[in-house]
């Protein structure tokens, strides 16, 4: 079993969906979450950082984490063609910090 | 602005040549990566650095090396490039162990 997974997509979703993208993982020593943007041919952005369980909300981002599920997501509300990217979820606990694989998604105008 | 920079963003280079890398932070972070990211493999991490003077093989090392004589450089050699070395290259620093990373644009590299 891979330390993380997440479907890689790709997702399509018409303007002004709620987007889902999610990641499971396996190693209960993770305690800090985050997520990643990463535009074609650009190094990834840090989108969202959130420490334990619970939601973080940041405009039409929130992310969400249960760690006795092993499961993290992220929202997007009123997704915008801008918000096409593939988008990474990282989690790290102790000496150990893991990259998913990434999920592209494409917001059609 | 503090930033991390990569060059050169675009390589080709022949089998069998040493090539190298650079990446320069002026963020003052401590802790320095390098990945290569291929489709369906996502981010592999290659070395890493807590500190001048520290460096750790990741994952995926062989045929890399790196040096860390300064807080803001961690230069990433490949010591004979080989095809399979054809690659996105991402440069990476973080304040600490469990802060979120900030990624250089990259480089890509073709070994012909």
């Amino acid at each position: 079993q891979k330390e993380v997974e997440q479907d890689p997509g790709p997702l399509s979703v018409p303007e002004g969906a709620i987007v889902s993208l999610n990641c499971t993982y396996s190693n209960s020593a993770f305690q800090y979450f985050m997520w990643y943007r990463q535009y074609s041919r650009k190094g990834p952005e840090l989108l969202m950082y959130t420490y334990s369980s619970g939601n973080k909300e940041d405009g039409r981002f929130t992310a969400q984490v249960d760690k006795s599920s092993k499961y993290i997501s992220l929202f997007i509300r009123d997704s915008q063609p801008s918000d096409s990217a593939t988008y990474l979820c990282a989690m790290s606990g102790g000496q150990n910090f893991v990259f998913g694989p990434g999920t592209r998604l494409s917001v059609l105008p | 602005d503090a930033e991390i920079t990569q060059s050169p963003r675009h390589k080709i280079t022949e089998t069998g040549r040493q090539v190298t890398l650079a990446c320069h932070q002026t963020w003052n972070h401590n802790n320095m990566f390098w990945y290569r990211q291929d489709l369906g493999h996502g981010l592999r991490l290659i070395h890493y650095s807590y500190g001048v003077q520290d460096t750790n093989k990741g994952e995926v090392s062989d045929g890399y090396s790196v040096s860390r004589s300064n807080t803001e450089d961690l230069p990433l050699t490949l010591e004979s490039a080989a095809s399979s070395q054809t690659s996105v290259y991402f440069c990476a620093s973080s304040v600490g162990l469990n802060y979120g990373y900030t990624f250089g644009s990259g480089t890509r590299l073709t070994v012909v």
